[in-house]
């Protein structure tokens, strides 16, 4: 079925810092792909999502290529912040039996941005 | 906009009581989500409703049931609560496509 796998965490870095935090799935067809973040404390919010292959999405300064060869979607961002400290969740939509409105979760990778 | 909201935030439960959560959206969304959120296994999902009238098992549904009362409001019931239903709760609700889900803010649920 399909899956998502995301890089274990914790993360930690310090502010300035380069970020990737990878993620790579599996899906028959063309899923659309998402990352989500969650402050502490709070629910999850989208941050970047991508519809098709070689879409960048970007927010925030966050950017993250959907590659079908490498069946990728991997998070960077050039300078982190100590706001960026957060839970990073990779997730595609679910098109297996027709209904692409549920989501396929990875289990989330946290990051911690020391200043 | 309120976006999703959540009632209530914190709640504590024995073990047998039983109470329901409430969630509201003014975003004229169809699809509804009831989620689970324990520490390292992300987010597993307890029920869904694709559309007003319509409600399906996801992954965790034993202990739970829901009620899509209207377009607007989706309540998860727990009728016999058990210490392993201490999770955070979260409520999210999307369009039709592309499956984009906005979250409420969660609740957080402790069984003794």
């Amino acid at each position: 079925g399909d899956s998502v796998t995301q890089m274990e965490g914790p993360v930690t870095l310090s502010e300035e810092a380069f970020l990737t935090i990878n993620c790579t799935y599996t899906a028959t067809g063309y899923p659309s792909l998402f990352w989500y973040v969650q402050y502490p404390g709070e629910g999850l919010q989208l941050l970047l999502k991508a519809t098709k292959a070689d879409d960048k999405g970007s927010n925030k300064g966050f950017e993250a290529t959907y590659r079908k060869e490498t069946t990728s979607f991997h998070l960077e961002k050039g300078s982190v912040q100590v706001s960026d400290s957060a839970v990073y969740f990779c997730a595609l939509s679910g098109i297996r039996d027709g209904n692409n409105r549920k989501l396929i979760w990875g289990l989330g990778t946290s990051l911690a941005v020391n200043p | 906009n309120a976006g999703v909201t959540q009632t209530p935030k914190f709640q504590v439960l024995k073990t047998g009581q039983s109470m329901t959560l409430q969630c509201a959206q003014d975003m004229n969304h169809n699809s509804m989500y009831w989620y689970r959120q324990d520490p390292g296994m992300g987010l597993r999902l307890i029920y869904y409703s694709a559309s007003e009238g319509t409600t399906d098992k996801g992954e965790v549904p034993n202990g739970y049931n829901v009620s899509r009362l209207n377009k607007r409001e989706f309540s998860l019931r727990l009728e016999s609560a058990a210490p392993s239903q201490t999770s955070v709760y979260f409520c999210a609700s999307s369009d039709l496509s592309p499956s984009e889900q906005y979250f409420g803010p969660g609740t957080r649920l402790t069984v003794t």
